[in-house]
């Protein structure tokens, strides 16, 4: 079946720093999505990408859809404590009857 | 805000037991999922329903069943509890792409 690829399975960075994470897989996918899960919570969804090319923002957080709709990239800058947690990307492709792709998460520690 | 509901967030079975997870959702959403989450496995597909009364089968049934009487509602049945079910389960309902998450139940099967 599909896969996402996202690597490495743990991040540490110290608090202030920017981090960057992608996602990719070997299909097409028509719509990007990352999620956060905190410890002991289900997760959250954070940015959703629909186009080629699309950048989006949400506070601290950049997401990119990459232009050959393989690959994503979600960005963290100024990382603060709360970061700390699972980053998931998902994608949907066409036929997938609402079934989503996930990624096997990347979890993220900030060092105060 | 969209609200999806598991009605426990830690159960403690014993093996051989019969379980019930319950899921709500109250955004009139088509779809609902079930997954559970293993640490370096990430989210794996039990089963998902498109609507009330059906129901198909993700990437790991076995073990499983489900049961979706009402839109609002999909339940996850162990009918047999067994030690490798120890796990974190998550559901999730979404009208199109964008799937919603209860919070999770974490269940220990003893």
């Amino acid at each position: 079946g599909q896969q996402l690829n996202q690597s490495p399975q743990s991040m540490f960075i110290q608090e202030g720093e920017d981090v960057s994470m992608n996602c990719t897989s070997s299909s097409i996918f028509n719509t990007w999505l990352w999620y956060k899960q905190d410890p002991g919570e289900g997760p959250v969804l954070l940015i959703a990408l629909y186009k080629a090319g699309e950048l989006t923002s949400n506070g601290r957080l950049t997401a990119q859809f990459g232009i050959t709709r393989k690959d994503s990239f979600l960005n963290i800058s100024a990382s603060i404590p709360s970061d700390v947690g699972i980053y998931f990307c998902a994608g949907y492709h066409s036929g997938a009857n609402s079934k989503l792709t996930f990624g096997k998460g990347i979890t993220l520690s900030v060092r105060p | 805000d969209v609200k999806v509901t598991q009605s426990s967030r830690y159960l403690v079975k014993r093996t051989g037991e019969k379980v019930f997870l319950e899921c709500v959702q109250d955004m009139d959403h088509e779809n609902m999922f079930w997954y559970r989450q293993d640490p370096g496995l990430g989210l794996r597909l039990i089963y998902f329903s498109y609507d009330v009364k059906m129901k198909e089968k993700g990437d790991i049934p076995e073990g499983y069943s489900v049961s979706r009487e009402k839109k609002e509602r999909f339940s996850l049945i162990l009918e047999s509890a067994s030690t490798n079910q120890t796990s974190m389960y998550l559901c999730a309902s979404s009208r199109v792409n964008i799937q919603y998450f209860g919070a999770g139940t974490r269940l220990s099967v003893l």
